[in-house]
């Protein structure tokens, strides 16, 4: 069955600090990655897409890597700031799923003072 | 520039109501698609329709009709709401469905059964 697991379920910081956010998944055939962030009350926003042979991406302090052999991906926020605070929330896309997407559950992070 | 906008934005219905969730957008996407989410789960796909015209199933279509009359909207409906469906609504759309393409997703219609 496809699946996609995030890490940690929420996570508190704080301002200024780095972090990373885990995405495990067993899609198959693998298309594509992308990472989402959603804020308190609005819709997803994309950060970034990384295809089969993209191995990072960076968006601003925002940067995803991907191991398509391990089927895992990893969102690394550098120098956390207070809007920072949202949900994450990984997405893989299967070759020829025609309009389906496999979305995990988001990981939520809270940015403090 | 609006993107994806939905309306309403919020509303409550006693079971058994009928409603109509309205999303428009202004990208000239062909693709757009209807999505719920839950406490607890991700994003799951309701419907979604490839152009003018055509419509199709997702993930968890039971209870819910759409349609696709004009490029730049897609309707949802609820012809007897029950509180399962008590949810947050996101609209989205993109320019193509298969490949690296970007859905733009709305604000979201809340949706509260009683």
């Amino acid at each position: 069955k496809n699946q996609v697991e995030q890490s940690p379920q929420s996570l508190i910081i704080l301002e200024g600090k780095n972090c990373t956010l885990q995405c495990n998944y067993t899609v198959s055939p693998f298309s594509n990655l992308r990472w989402y962030k959603q804020d308190t009350g609005r819709g997803p926003v994309s950060l970034t897409i990384m295809t089969f042979s993209e191995n990072t991406k960076s968006n601003g302090r925002y940067t995803a890597t991907l191991d398509a052999d391990t089927k895992q991906s990893s969102l690394h926020i550098t120098a956390s700031q207070l809007s920072d605070s949202a949900s994450y929330i990984c997405v893989v896309s299967a070759r020829g799923s025609q309009g389906n997407l496999i979305f995990g559950k988001g990981t939520k992070l809270s940015v403090k003072p | 520039n609006a993107g994806v906008t939905q309306t309403p934005k919020f509303r409550v219905l006693k079971t058994g109501q009928s409603m109509t969730l309205l999303c428009a957008q202004d990208m000239n996407h062909e693709y757009m698609y209807w999505y719920r989410q839950d406490p607890g789960m991700g994003l799951r796909l309701i419907h979604y329709s490839v152009g003018e015209g055509t419509t199709a199933k997702g993930e968890v279509p039971d209870g819910y009709n759409v349609s696709r009359l004009k490029k730049q909207n897609f309707l949802l409906g609820l012809e007897s709401a029950a509180p399962s469906q008590t949810s947050v609504y996101f609209c989205a759309s993109s320019l193509r469905v298969s490949g690296a393409n970007v859905l733009t997703f709305g604000a979201g219609s809340r949706l509260t059964v009683l």
